[in-house]
């Protein structure tokens, strides 16, 4: 039973485009939201979050919009560049400290 | 470097055998995390302290897992008669246990092969 789910294994996207990264979750009980970066061999490094109060965050070229109606987040990264190529793992944290992750997006930027 | 350190990078042991995994939290931060990740998922909770005791055990998949952190600070996580499908990477994270940010900053792993 995944509380937090990536559909979408896999994206390709140009260089200089926006990338979108989507998220959905079951658990109304989150109220807290990460996206991690990870390369391979190394661990997750935290990009952005959301608390469930807001709806936008904002950091650079990265935007996360939180919808709890339809417990969506998504992950913009505009303009797109060649080291975003990575894995990006969506978290939430609910009453318990422990974040559950999906299973990742793995984000590849094309010349 | 400052960040969460874990070692070994690499362990691969037979089955039934016992391992140690070691991590090394940021300097400060009271809140320490163990994950497991295994191929094609994503990392899955493990056990949580906060300062020496285990707040959160939830995540342990049954009694051949166990963790200490016996003076709040490094951590090992330990597993019994080890089995094929323990093999994962062992990701420990720590964090600052203040506020509502639960920022948590990962250490690059342990992959686990159990032969």
């Amino acid at each position: 039973d995944q509380q937090v789910k990536q559909n979408s294994p896999s994206l390709s996207v140009q260089e200089g485009r926006i990338s979108i990264l989507n998220c959905d979750y079951t658990n109304s009980m989150f109220d807290y939201f990460l996206w991690y970066k990870k390369y391979p061999a190394e661990g997750p490094t935290f990009l952005i979050s959301i608390s469930s109060i807001k709806d936008k965050n904002e950091d650079g070229r990265f935007t996360v919009f939180l919808n709890k109606s339809a417990k969506h987040l998504s992950l913009h990264i505009v303009p797109s560049q060649p080291g975003d190529s990575a894995v990006y793992f969506c978290a939430a944290r609910g009453s318990a400290d422990g974040l559950t992750f999906g299973k990742g997006t793995h984000l590849i930027i094309q010349p | 470097g400052a960040g969460v350190s874990q070692t070994p990078s690499n362990k691969v042991t037979e089955k039934g055998k016992y391992v140690e995994l070691r991590c090394d939290p940021i300097s400060g931060h009271t809140a320490l995390y163990w994950y497991r990740q295994s191929l094609g998922q994503g990392p899955e909770f493990l056990i949580y302290f906060q300062g020496t005791g285990a707040a959160d055990d939830s995540g342990l998949p049954n009694d051949r897992f166990f963790a200490v952190r016996p003076e709040g600070s490094v951590s090992t996580l330990k597993i019994q008669r080890t089995e094929r499908g323990d093999s994962a990477v062992y990701l420990c994270a720590s964090s600052f246990r203040q506020g509502e940010n639960n920022e948590q900053f990962f250490g690059p792993g342990t992959r686990l092969t159990v032969l």
